[in-house]
C-alpha cells in the first residue's frame, strides 16, 4: 500500500520559535496532501490543502501566516509552525491523496510547546 | 455543521462477536464514504470504502453497508479480534476534489 512519512514523529519547543513538520509519500506521487490538526478526543480537522508548484489554501480560521505550508515537489509538503505557543501543541498529521478519493496518513507528529 | 456524525462514542465487543459501528451523514450530495481506523498517536489507517452505487462491500473481516435513503452506513467486524480495538472514523469527499470530512470517531474495544 501506500505509505506516507512524516518527521519528526516528536518535538519539544519553546515558546516562541519555529518548527517544521515534513511529510513524504515514499512510493507514489501526490500532487495534493493535507495537513490535519488533533486535539486529545476529537475528530481530525483538516487545516490546510497543499497543492504542489502552486499556494496551499487555508480552510476557515486557520492562520496561514502562523502555519506555512510549502509543497516543493510531488513527494514532499512541510508545514512550519511559526511563532509556537503553548495552545499550538497538539497531534499534527499528514496525508496524501492516492486515487479516487482515498488519503493516505503520515504516522502524525506531537509537538509541544512549553 | 457536522455532516458525517458517529454518535457512540464507544463500544465494546467480545472477541470473536461482531463489531458493529455506525455512521449517518446528512450531506445527500455524498457518493463515496471511506471508514479508517487509528490506534493512539498514529495517523488514520485505510480500511474500506463503498459508493453509493453499491448498498454493501467486503473485505475480508470488514463489511460496509450502505443505506441511501436513510443517510446510514454501518461497518461490520467479524469476527471481532483484540487487534481491532481502536479509534475508526467514517470519511466522506467534501465539494469536488478529495477534501474528506470526517466524523467525531468511535472508540472500538475488543475484550478477549
Amino acid at each position: 500500500g501506500a505509505v506516507v512519512s512524516q518527521h519528526p514523529s516528536w518535538v519539544i519547543c519553546k515558546s516562541g520559535t519555529s518548527v517544521k513538520i515534513e511529510c513524504r509519500s515514499l512510493d507514489f506521487q501526490a500532487t495534493t496532501m493535507f495537513w490535519y490538526r488533533q486535539f486529545p478526543k476529537q475528530s481530525l480537522m483538516l487545516m490546510a490543502t497543499s497543492n504542489e508548484g502552486s499556494k496551499a489554501t487555508y480552510e476557515q480560521g486557520v492562520e496561514k501566516d502562523k502555519f506555512l505550508i510549502n509543497h516543493a515537489s510531488l513527494t514532499l509538503s512541510t508545514l512550519t509552525v511559526t511563532s509556537a505557543h503553548p495552545e499550538d501543541s497538539s497531534f499534527y498529521i499528514c496525508s496524501a491523496a492516492f486515487r479516487d478519493y482515498e488519503q493516505y496518513f503520515g504516522p502524525g507528529t506531537r509537538l509541544t510547546v512549553t | 455543521d457536522q455532516q458525517v456524525k458517529q454518535n457512540s462514542p464507544s463500544l465494546s465487543v467480545q472477541e470473536g462477536r461482531i463489531s458493529i459501528l455506525n455512521c449517518d451523514y446528512t450531506n445527500s450530495m455524498f457518493d463515496y464514504f471511506l471508514w479508517y481506523k487509528k490506534y493512539p498517536a498514529e495517523g488514520p489507517t485505510f480500511l474500506i470504502s463503498i459508493s453509493s452505487i453499491k448498498d454493501k462491500n467486503e473485505d475480508g473481516r470488514f463489511t460496509v453497508f450502505l443505506n441511501k435513503s436513510a443517510k446510514h452506513l454501518s461497518l461490520h467486524i467479524v469476527p471481532s479480534q483484540p487487534g481491532d480495538s481502536a479509534v475508526y472514523f467514517c470519511a466522506a469527499p467534501r465539494e469536488y476534489g478529495n477534501k474528506l470530512v470526517f466524523g467525531a470517531g468511535t472508540i472500538l474495544r475488543v475484550k478477549s
